[in-house]
């Protein structure tokens, strides 16, 4: 199957510092991209839909200006997040589709800890 | 109300038996598609298992099958000849919209599935 691949699998950051998670699709071109943010022993909830060349889409409650998302190119989104605080502390996911398949393909996720 | 509901927090079975994760929906939309990932401890999400709102026959893929009865919004994942490996947590997740459309998932709460030898 298609491979997403994340970067870096774990990030511990001081707290006010802004983080850069990527997400890359290897083996296809992703039109579109989804970053989930999940709590431990919790459910995936959707933060935001990136598709190449143009703004992200955020889900109600996610401040767009604290998580920027970036989908420069086919194959890469990024996901900053600024002035980290601790209740930003998650395992954060990204997911990928090649053009509008119905299978999403996940990344491995990112742990982030802010102390 | 919650579009994808799993009843189970937690689930317990023996070794080589098989067991029934349940899951059930609601969307008004005819066209949808229902998923199963496992997540094991390390969080990586591993799909399982698709169904298509218009597929006429039960998905199976290896050891795991869904039982979708579509009158009762439901999608099941049966798992047969549960393996220790099998251990980990089970999302039932659902897409609105055809194939055709790059619309996102709605996840379930989640089923924490424990293999007993």
């Amino acid at each position: 199957g298609a491979v997403v691949s994340q970067h870096p699998s774990r990030v511990i950051c001081k707290s006010g510092t802004s983080v850069k998670i990527e997400c890359r699709s290897l083996d296809f071109q992703a039109t579109t991209m989804f970053w989930y943010r999940q709590f431990p022993k919790q459910s995936l909830m959707l933060m935001a839909t990136s598709n190449e060349g143009s703004k992200a889409t955020y889900e109600q409650g996610v401040e767009k200006d604290k998580f920027l998302i970036n989908h420069a190119s086919l194959t890469l989104s990024t996901l900053t997040v600024t002035s980290a605080h601790p209740e930003d502390s998650s395992f954060y996911i990204c997911s990928a589709i090649y053009l509008a398949g119905y299978e999403q393909y996940f990344g491995p996720g990112t742990r982030l800890t802010v102390t | 109300a919650q579009k994808i509901t799993q009843t189970q927090p937690g689930m317990f079975v023996q070794e080589k038996e098989a067991v029934t994760l349940d899951c059930t929906y609601d969307t008004s939309d005819p066209s949808y598609g229902l998923f199963w990932y496992k997540q094991p401890s390390s969080g990586e999400m591993i799909f399982l298992i698709y169904q298509g709102s218009y597929d006429q026959q039960n998905a199976t893929e290896g050891r795991y099958s869904l039982n979708f009865q579509k009158a009762r919004k439901s999608a099941n994942l049966v798992i047969s000849a549960s393996q220790l490996g099998d251990s980990a947590m089970y999302f039932c997740a659902m897409r609105e919209g055809s194939s055709g459309s790059a619309r996102q998932l709605t996840f379930g709460s989640g089923t924490q599935l424990t293999v007993l030898p």
